[in-house]
């Protein structure tokens, strides 16, 4: 186990809707980043944050937004969502950004859009 | 663009034997990381082993080792002595040294580990 949780494990939505997703960060770790991947694919990197602000982002549109909270841990908010979001995501926590500390996953929340 | 490529979908091995698992990456940088992660079914990453790529010497974990090769932008894992723990889908990932402020991971698409009995 790496001290990482995500809530919650699976969801269905349809399309259009709102979802926001959850993650706990180890003990200690104040840089979250999240990624998300498609069935059969590798992660594909969102964005990351580090002590509450964004601290860089990946090919992904504005509907992607996040926040991270003063206790450092996460949330993931996708709005207006399409059929391809449908994907597992998954957050990742390490100590400190800019610096290549190792990243620890969570178990990630499979998302269903239909 | 750093690109990770994992030309091996899947791969088999049987139990106690030795199995190694590709990865060819690309990149302008000189100074940077390279990890390897397993995900098993459980949909978990863990870290198996991670190389700097400033030090010449092959990391090492256990059963774990990787051939890294700079020039030819190539960094491969072998598994020894594979156990059924063993089996699940491993994840190439490169991440810049200094990458601006994010240690972003791109990683390749997998390859897909079954050992058998």
């Amino acid at each position: 186990e790496t001290g990482v949780t995500q809530s919650p494990t699976h969801l269905i939505k349809t399309r259009g809707q709102q979802v926001t997703l959850r993650c706990s960060s180890q003990s200690g770790h104040n840089t979250v980043s999240w990624y998300q991947q498609a069935l059969g694919q590798g992660p594909q990197f969102i964005f990351q944050y580090y002590r509450e602000e964004e601290n860089g982002r990946g090919n992904f549109p504005p509907r992607f937004s996040g926040l991270q909270f003063p206790n450092y841990s996460s949330e993931l908010n996708v709005n207006a969502l399409e059929l391809d979001d449908s994907a597992l995501y998954l957050c990742a926590s390490s100590r400190r950004a800019g610096r290549q500390e190792t990243q620890y996953f969570g178990p990630g929340t499979r998302l269903l859009v239909l | 663009a750093q690109t990770v490529t994992q030309s091996q979908p899947e791969m088999s091995v049987q139990e106690a034997e030795t199995v190694t698992l590709s990865c060819t990456y690309d990149t302008s940088e000189s100074d940077y990381y390279l990890f390897w992660y397993k995900q098993p079914p459980s949909r978990q990453m863990i870290l198996v082993i991670r190389q700097e790529a400033y030090k010449q010497q092959n990391a090492t974990e256990n059963r774990f080792s990787v051939n890294f090769q700079k020039a030819a932008k190539s960094f491969s894992l072998k598994i020894s002595d594979s156990q059924l723990g063993d089996a699940a889908m491993y994840f190439c990932a490169y991440s810049p040294r200094y990458g601006g402020a994010t240690n972003k991971l791109i990683f390749g698409t997998g390859t897909l580990l079954a050992v058998q009995p």
